[in-house]
Protein backbone atom coordinates (compact mmCIF):
# COMPACT_ATOMS: atom_id res chain seq x y z
CA UNK A 1 0.00 0.00 0.00
CA UNK A 2 1.07 3.38 -0.78
CA UNK A 3 1.18 5.55 2.97
CA UNK A 4 0.43 9.22 2.69
CA UNK A 5 2.46 11.43 5.34
CA UNK A 6 1.08 15.20 5.60
CA UNK A 7 2.69 17.97 7.58
CA UNK A 8 1.68 19.56 9.96
CA UNK A 9 -0.51 17.88 11.81
CA UNK A 10 -2.14 21.04 12.69
CA UNK A 11 -1.29 24.65 12.58
CA UNK A 12 -2.21 27.81 13.37
CA UNK A 13 -2.15 30.88 11.72
CA UNK A 14 -3.82 34.37 11.11
CA UNK A 15 -5.83 36.06 8.03
CA UNK A 16 -3.97 37.32 4.87
CA UNK A 17 -0.89 34.50 6.09
CA UNK A 18 0.62 32.56 3.25
CA UNK A 19 -0.34 28.79 4.41
CA UNK A 20 1.94 25.21 2.82
CA UNK A 21 0.59 21.98 3.58
CA UNK A 22 3.06 19.08 2.84
CA UNK A 23 2.08 15.45 1.41
CA UNK A 24 4.52 12.86 1.01
CA UNK A 25 4.28 9.44 -0.86
CA UNK A 26 5.45 6.28 0.50
CA UNK A 27 6.58 5.45 -3.45
CA UNK A 28 5.70 7.65 -6.75
CA UNK A 29 2.17 8.13 -7.54
CA UNK A 30 2.68 10.20 -10.68
CA UNK A 31 0.08 13.29 -10.51
CA UNK A 32 -2.49 11.68 -9.13
CA UNK A 33 -2.94 13.38 -5.94
CA UNK A 34 -6.17 15.20 -5.01
CA UNK A 35 -6.71 17.55 -2.06
CA UNK A 36 -9.76 17.62 0.18
CA UNK A 37 -11.60 20.29 2.52
CA UNK A 38 -13.85 19.13 5.60
CA UNK A 39 -15.20 21.54 7.55
CA UNK A 40 -16.40 20.23 11.02
CA UNK A 41 -19.69 17.85 10.64
CA UNK A 42 -19.56 17.73 6.71
CA UNK A 43 -18.12 15.70 4.34
CA UNK A 44 -15.52 16.47 2.21
CA UNK A 45 -15.09 18.64 -0.59
CA UNK A 46 -12.56 18.56 -3.11
CA UNK A 47 -9.87 21.75 -3.84
CA UNK A 48 -7.40 20.46 -6.00
CA UNK A 49 -7.19 17.10 -7.87
CA UNK A 50 -4.42 15.51 -10.60
CA UNK A 51 -1.76 17.66 -8.55
CA UNK A 52 -2.45 21.35 -9.39
CA UNK A 53 -5.98 21.72 -11.33
CA UNK A 54 -8.21 23.75 -9.41
CA UNK A 55 -11.54 22.09 -9.41
CA UNK A 56 -14.63 24.11 -9.93
CA UNK A 57 -16.06 26.95 -8.13
CA UNK A 58 -12.96 27.12 -5.50
CA UNK A 59 -11.55 30.36 -4.64
CA UNK A 60 -8.42 30.62 -6.49
CA UNK A 61 -6.14 31.34 -3.21
CA UNK A 62 -5.87 27.49 -3.50
CA UNK A 63 -2.76 26.09 -5.42
CA UNK A 64 -1.50 22.68 -5.51
CA UNK A 65 2.34 21.62 -6.82
CA UNK A 66 4.45 18.73 -6.90
CA UNK A 67 5.01 14.73 -8.64
CA UNK A 68 6.12 11.51 -7.99
CA UNK A 69 6.29 11.61 -4.03
CA UNK A 70 6.17 15.11 -2.70
CA UNK A 71 3.24 17.70 -3.24
CA UNK A 72 2.08 20.88 -1.50
CA UNK A 73 -0.94 22.81 -0.84
CA UNK A 74 -0.91 26.58 -0.95
CA UNK A 75 -3.21 28.89 0.14
CA UNK A 76 -2.11 32.13 -0.84
CA UNK A 77 -4.17 34.40 1.97
CA UNK A 78 -5.69 33.01 4.28
CA UNK A 79 -9.41 33.46 5.28
CA UNK A 80 -11.52 32.64 8.20
CA UNK A 81 -13.99 30.20 6.30
CA UNK A 82 -10.62 28.10 5.60
CA UNK A 83 -10.78 26.76 9.22
CA UNK A 84 -10.86 23.06 8.55
CA UNK A 85 -9.16 20.12 8.23
CA UNK A 86 -7.29 19.09 4.99
CA UNK A 87 -6.50 16.02 3.52
CA UNK A 88 -4.62 14.77 0.53
CA UNK A 89 -5.26 11.45 -1.36
CA UNK A 90 -3.12 9.11 -3.87
CA UNK A 91 -5.20 7.53 -6.49
CA UNK A 92 -2.59 5.92 -8.12
CA UNK A 93 -3.29 2.31 -7.22
CA UNK A 94 -5.11 0.80 -4.87
CA UNK A 95 -5.81 1.01 -2.05
CA UNK A 96 -6.70 5.00 -2.34
CA UNK A 97 -4.83 5.87 0.60
CA UNK A 98 -5.91 9.69 2.20
CA UNK A 99 -3.13 11.21 4.73
CA UNK A 100 -3.55 11.56 8.25
CA UNK A 101 -4.99 15.10 7.45
CA UNK A 102 -4.07 18.70 8.61
CA UNK A 103 -5.85 20.73 10.98
CA UNK A 104 -5.81 24.25 10.12
CA UNK A 105 -7.05 27.32 12.80
CA UNK A 106 -7.20 30.72 12.53
CA UNK A 107 -5.61 33.10 14.87
CA UNK B 1 -27.36 20.06 -9.59
CA UNK B 2 -25.22 16.88 -8.51
CA UNK B 3 -26.50 15.64 -5.46
CA UNK B 4 -25.94 12.42 -3.30
CA UNK B 5 -27.95 11.36 -0.47
CA UNK B 6 -27.00 7.65 2.05
CA UNK B 7 -29.15 5.64 4.01
CA UNK B 8 -29.83 2.66 5.66
CA UNK B 9 -27.26 3.28 8.77
CA UNK B 10 -27.97 2.44 12.25
CA UNK B 11 -27.00 0.77 15.43
CA UNK B 12 -25.90 -3.12 14.80
CA UNK B 13 -24.85 -5.89 16.94
CA UNK B 14 -21.25 -7.30 15.90
CA UNK B 15 -21.62 -10.22 13.52
CA UNK B 16 -24.73 -8.30 11.68
CA UNK B 17 -25.37 -7.24 8.78
CA UNK B 18 -26.78 -3.80 7.12
CA UNK B 19 -27.16 -2.16 3.51
CA UNK B 20 -26.26 1.19 3.23
CA UNK B 21 -27.78 2.89 0.01
CA UNK B 22 -27.16 6.39 -2.04
CA UNK B 23 -29.44 8.27 -3.99
CA UNK B 24 -27.96 10.06 -6.63
CA UNK B 25 -29.56 12.84 -8.91
CA UNK B 26 -28.86 16.03 -10.94
CA UNK B 27 -26.62 13.51 -13.33
CA UNK B 28 -26.70 10.22 -14.78
CA UNK B 29 -25.32 7.79 -12.78
CA UNK B 30 -24.51 5.42 -15.49
CA UNK B 31 -21.75 7.41 -16.50
CA UNK B 32 -19.64 7.47 -13.77
CA UNK B 33 -17.62 4.98 -11.76
CA UNK B 34 -19.14 5.29 -7.57
CA UNK B 35 -17.03 4.50 -4.29
CA UNK B 36 -17.98 4.62 -0.71
CA UNK B 37 -15.46 5.73 1.74
CA UNK B 38 -15.45 5.79 5.93
CA UNK B 39 -14.61 8.07 8.57
CA UNK B 40 -14.41 6.50 12.03
CA UNK B 41 -15.49 8.65 14.74
CA UNK B 42 -12.72 11.76 15.23
CA UNK B 43 -10.33 9.84 13.03
CA UNK B 44 -8.94 9.74 8.80
CA UNK B 45 -10.82 9.12 5.85
CA UNK B 46 -10.29 5.61 4.64
CA UNK B 47 -11.35 4.54 1.00
CA UNK B 48 -13.84 1.21 1.09
CA UNK B 49 -14.68 0.37 -2.09
CA UNK B 50 -15.59 1.24 -5.87
CA UNK B 51 -17.12 0.07 -8.79
CA UNK B 52 -17.48 0.36 -12.48
CA UNK B 53 -20.21 2.44 -14.48
CA UNK B 54 -21.37 -1.04 -15.54
CA UNK B 55 -20.47 -2.78 -12.58
CA UNK B 56 -17.67 -4.81 -14.60
CA UNK B 57 -14.99 -4.14 -12.03
CA UNK B 58 -15.11 -3.30 -8.22
CA UNK B 59 -12.39 -3.21 -5.66
CA UNK B 60 -12.09 -3.16 -2.19
CA UNK B 61 -9.74 -2.26 0.93
CA UNK B 62 -8.60 -5.55 2.59
CA UNK B 63 -9.90 -4.47 5.62
CA UNK B 64 -13.72 -5.20 4.13
CA UNK B 65 -12.87 -7.34 1.25
CA UNK B 66 -14.93 -10.64 1.64
CA UNK B 67 -17.18 -9.37 4.35
CA UNK B 68 -18.65 -5.79 2.34
CA UNK B 69 -20.07 -5.82 -1.65
CA UNK B 70 -20.45 -3.06 -3.73
CA UNK B 71 -23.49 -2.62 -6.33
CA UNK B 72 -25.38 -0.50 -8.17
CA UNK B 73 -28.32 -0.01 -9.76
CA UNK B 74 -27.96 2.44 -12.99
CA UNK B 75 -31.65 2.10 -13.84
CA UNK B 76 -32.84 3.67 -10.60
CA UNK B 77 -29.42 6.10 -10.31
CA UNK B 78 -28.94 4.27 -6.90
CA UNK B 79 -25.60 3.24 -4.88
CA UNK B 80 -25.52 0.07 -2.54
CA UNK B 81 -22.98 -1.44 -0.08
CA UNK B 82 -23.87 -4.65 1.57
CA UNK B 83 -22.03 -4.71 4.89
CA UNK B 84 -21.54 -8.57 7.05
CA UNK B 85 -19.49 -9.73 9.36
CA UNK B 86 -20.12 -6.51 11.19
CA UNK B 87 -17.22 -5.59 13.57
CA UNK B 88 -16.93 -2.51 16.28
CA UNK B 89 -14.01 -1.52 13.99
CA UNK B 90 -16.60 -0.81 11.42
CA UNK B 91 -18.04 1.60 13.15
CA UNK B 92 -17.65 5.13 10.94
CA UNK B 93 -19.43 7.18 8.77
CA UNK B 94 -20.24 6.19 5.38
CA UNK B 95 -19.59 8.22 2.79
CA UNK B 96 -21.01 7.83 -1.36
CA UNK B 97 -18.72 9.77 -3.82
CA UNK B 98 -19.08 10.64 -7.39
CA UNK B 99 -15.74 9.20 -9.23
CA UNK B 100 -14.00 11.11 -12.12
CA UNK B 101 -11.36 9.30 -14.41
CA UNK B 102 -7.97 10.36 -15.78
CA UNK B 103 -5.79 10.28 -18.80
CA UNK B 104 -4.96 6.86 -17.78
CA UNK B 105 -6.76 5.39 -14.75
CA UNK B 106 -10.09 4.89 -14.22
CA UNK B 107 -10.67 6.94 -11.07
CA UNK B 108 -8.67 9.89 -10.96
CA UNK B 109 -10.98 12.19 -7.78
CA UNK B 110 -13.85 12.08 -6.19
CA UNK B 111 -15.95 15.15 -7.06
CA UNK B 112 -18.89 15.29 -5.40
CA UNK B 113 -19.57 13.72 -2.14
CA UNK B 114 -23.10 12.40 -0.25
CA UNK B 115 -23.49 13.72 3.68
CA UNK B 116 -22.51 10.81 4.77
CA UNK B 117 -25.06 7.89 7.24
CA UNK B 118 -23.40 6.77 10.63
CA UNK B 119 -23.34 3.59 10.90
CA UNK B 120 -22.97 2.19 14.75
CA UNK B 121 -21.80 -1.33 15.57
CA UNK B 122 -21.84 -2.16 19.16
CA UNK B 123 -23.59 -4.80 21.40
Amino acid sequence: DTQMTQSPSSLSASVGDRVTITCRASQSVTNYLNWYQQKSGTAPNLLIYSASSLQTGVPSRFSGSGSGTDFTLTISSLQPEDSATYYCQQTYSTPYTFGQGTKLEIK
Amino acid sequence: QVQLVESGGGLVKPGGSLRLSCAASGFSLSDYYMSWIRQAPGKGLEWVSYVSSLSSFTDYADSVKGRFTISRDNADNSLFLQMNSLRAEDTAIYYCARVRGGSGLPVNYFDFWGPGVLVTVSS
